[in-house]
C-alpha cells in the first residue's frame, strides 16, 4: 500500500526531449508538492497544488509544468530538456500543515 | 524569506558514539520544525518534528527541542547504530498563501562504522 508513487523511477532521455513524471497519493491529501535534488542533495520546492489549484510557483523555468486532474495526482511535464535538468524529482503530499510524505523519487539523467 | 542552516558533514561516527547535528532556522511568525531522513537510495522520511517552542520531538532514539530563544532544533542520539547511516535534513514550514512549503538545510551525511 504505498502512500506516494511515483514512475518511473529512472529517466534517462537526450537534451530537446519531452517527458513527464507521474505521482500520485492514495493518503486523502489536499496538497501536493514536486522538490527538486540536485547532485549535492539540497532540496528546493518547485510546485504546490492545493485542491487542483497552484498556489506557489517557485522561479522554475517555464518549460516546466505542473498538471493535477484530480486531488490525487500531481504530474509534471518538461519540456525541451536541458543537461541541467539532470537531477532527482520528488513528489510529497500533506494535509494541511502536518507533515509531509515522499515518494520514492524520480531520477532524471538528460543526455 | 525562511531558511535552515545546519552543520555541514560529512560526520563519520563509531557506532555507539553520541550524535548531534545542529540545526538553526530563520522565519517569519512561528514555523514548524522538522527533521526528515533519506537512506541511500530512498525517499524522505519524517524522522521526528516539533510544532511549538520547547515541544520535544522523538522517534527511533533521536530527540529534537523547538528553542525558539536561540532558534535553534539540534537532533540528538545517544548511540548510534551503523544503520542510522543517511542524509539527515532539518526543515521548517511556514504559512504562506494557504500552503506549508518545506525550506530544507542541505543535508547532513551520516556514516557510522562498525
Amino acid at each position: 500500500d504505498t502512500a506516494v508513487s511515483q514512475t518511473p523511477k529512472y529517466l534517462v532521455t537526450q537534451m530537446g526531449n519531452d517527458k513527464s513524471i507521474k505521482c500520485e497519493q492514495n493518503l486523502g491529501h489536499d496538497t501536493m508538492y514536486w522538490y527538486k535534488q540536485d547532485s549535492k542533495k539540497f532540496l528546493k520546492i518547485m510546485f504546490s497544488y492545493n485542491n487542483k489549484e497552484l498556489i506557489i510557483n517557485e522561479t522554475v523555468p517555464n518549460r516546466f509544468s505542473p498538471k493535477s486532474p484530480d486531488k490525487a495526482h500531481l504530474n509534471l511535464h518538461i519540456n525541451s530538456l536541458e543537461l541541467g535538468d539532470s537531477a532527482v524529482y520528488f513528489c510529497a503530499s500533506s494535509q494541511d500543515h502536518n507533515e509531509q510524505y515522499f515518494g520514492p523519487g524520480t531520477r532524471l539523467t538528460v543526455t | 524569506g525562511n531558511s535552515v542552516t545546519q552543520m555541514e558533514g560529512p560526520v563519520t561516527l563509531s557506532e555507539e558514539a553520541f550524535l548531534t547535528i545542529n540545526c538553526t532556522y530563520t522565519a517569519t511568525g512561528y514555523p514548524s520544525l522538522f527533521w526528515y531522513v533519506q537512506y541511500p537510495g530512498e525517499g524522505l522520511q519524517l524522522l521526528l518534528k516539533a510544532t511549538k517552542a520547547d515541544d520535544k520531538g522523538s522517534n527511533k532514539g533521536f530527540e529534537a527541542t523547538y528553542r525558539k530563544e536561540t532558534t535553534s532544533f539540534h537532533l540528538e542520539k545517544g548511540s548510534v547504530q551503523v544503520s542510522d547511516s543517511a542524509v539527515y535534513f532539518c526543515a521548517l514550514t511556514a504559512s504562506g498563501a494557504g500552503s506549508y512549503q518545506l525550506t530544507f538545510g542541505k543535508g547532513t551525511k551520516l556514516s557510522v562504522i562498525p
